[in-house]
């Protein structure tokens, strides 16, 4: 199972949008609804703000946003802030009933 | 509130063994499907293995099967996981991940427990 692709870096100044890319194949993520993402901070575990493509939990902020076209995922976060500096990492389940992650984005507020 | 708790990590032999462990609290352990989730250091996540909730189901990455072994024990709130014959490329922060509700999103994770391979 080869890693999703993803950017490895992306920056923005505060108050602006980003958006991160995660492709996959048909066999993941264009194959099911079930892409998730998460923010991790250095040395900190990784934290789920999007599930199932469009989802937030409870308690993320409405600034962060997902969406799905064909093989591709992508995440938006909006109004861009110091706190959101980290990394990104999407997850797809796969047609062999595992799961399989990106390889990260570095996220970086200017 | 949901908690996991890793433990089990430290610095072993190549070759040798370790079992992981994961502790749960704060739900009922035995309705959620559990993952294990690895990083090796400055590397990005790896996915490794989730388990069903009553156990029966387990699946696992291509890059550890048959050296990787998933477990619980829903009498003691445990999750486990056994790695066989360890290899330098197995040193990592091993996470141990409740589902969120669906069998299909790693919504709670631990912090997380390091291996490290050396002689």
């Amino acid at each position: 199972q080869s890693a999703l692709a993803q950017p490895a870096s992306v920056s923005g100044s505060p108050g602006q949008s980003i958006t991160i890319s995660c492709t996959g194949t048909s066999s993941d993520v264009g194959g099911y609804n079930y892409v998730s993402w998460y923010q991790q901070h250095p040395g900190k575990a990784p934290k789920l703000i999007i599930y199932d493509v469009t989802y937030r939990p409870s308690g993320v902020s409405d600034r962060f946003s997902g969406s799905k076209s064909g093989n591709t995922a992508s995440l938006t976060i909006s109004g861009l802030q110091a706190e959101d500096e980290a990394d990104y990492y999407c997850s797809s389940y796969t047609s062999s009933r595992t799961h399989v992650f990106g390889g990260g984005t570095i996220l970086t507020v200017l | 509130q949901v908690q996991v708790v890793e433990s089990g990590g430290g610095v072993v032999q190549p070759g040798r063994s370790v079992r992981l462990s994961c502790a749960a609290s704060g739900f009922t352990f035995s309705s959620f499907d559990m993952h294990w989730v690895r990083q090796a250091p400055g590397k990005g996540l790896e996915w490794v293995a989730v388990i069903s909730y009553d156990g029966i189901n387990k699946y696992y990455a291509d890059s550890v099967k048959g050296r990787i072994t998933i477990s619980r024990d829903n009498s003691k709130n445990t999750l486990y996981l056994q790695i066989n014959s360890l290899r330098a490329e197995d040193a990592a922060v091993y996470y141990c991940a409740r589902d969120l509700f669906s069998g299909v999103v790693m919504g709670y994770w631990g912090q997380g427990t390091l291996v490290t391979v050396s002689s």
